[in-house]
């Protein structure tokens, strides 16, 4: 059974980073890409970015590209993603999930239980 | 980048009622249109993938179609836990797979 089993909730400062993990199990890690989703409180789900741990390749959402890096560690099936200059806004529910793709066609399937991070002076 | 538009942003309807929601995307993107059920507090859950058809485990009375540019869900018979807010993503622009603003299903 697929599992995806993310860190715990942060409390960061404006100006701070916070990296976030996913630890995945059930599934071959290499063989399926990982991508990042946000929720702003009360807000709808904005896709963060995407990362394939064949080979690390990356893409990000251009309103946070320079400010977020994608990595993978496949020696313990963890995906993680690392957030800097952290402001007011970046104050949401962080969420993994796992790509799937059957016949060409993407979905995410498996999600992560979500991660609160919270930016605040 | 593709848009994505949802109508309506929210209803109220009663149990055993049939409840449909539209999704716009603002260009053609075939049959490659996901939809996804979130609960208060949970992350979303995959509910229909291009565009109609079933995730395994799903009841049967969630169903969705459409192409091209215009979308569908339709829950045949509102049952109490189908409350939550339901997002369309299109999966057409890879990878950057947008979601619709969501439309938020409550009873009446």
């Amino acid at each position: 059974q697929v599992h995806l089993v993310q860190s715990g909730g942060e409390v960061k400062k404006p100006g701070a980073s916070v990296k976030v993990s996913c630890e995945t199990s059930g599934y071959t890690f290499a063989d399926y890409g990982i991508v990042w989703v946000r929720q702003a409180p009360g807000q709808g789900l904005e896709w963060m970015g995407w990362i394939t741990p064949y080979n690390d390749k990356t893409r990000y959402a251009d309103n946070l590209e320079g400010r977020v890096t994608m990595t993978t560690d496949a020696s313990t099936n963890t995906a993680y993603m690392e957030m800097r200059s952290l402001r007011s806004d970046d104050t949401a529910v962080y969420y993994c999930a796992r790509e799937f793709v059957r016949f060409g066609d993407y979905s995410y399937d498996s999600w992560g239980q979500g991660t609160l991070v919270t930016v605040s002076s | 980048d593709i848009q994505m538009t949802q109508s309506p942003s929210s209803l109220s309807a009663s149990v055993g009622d049939r409840v449909t929601i539209t999704c716009r995307a603002s260009r053609s993107i075939g049959t490659y249109l996901n939809w996804y059920q979130q609960k208060s507090g949970k992350a979303p859950k995959l509910l229909i993938y291009a565009a109609s058809n079933l995730q395994s485990g799903v009841p049967a009375r969630f169903s969705g179609s459409g192409s091209g540019t215009d979308f569908t869900l339709t829950i045949s018979s509102l049952q109490p836990e189908d409350l939550g807010t339901y997002y369309c993503q299109q999966s057409y622009n890879t990878p950057s797979f947008t979601f619709g603003p969501g439309t938020r299903v409550d009873l009446k």
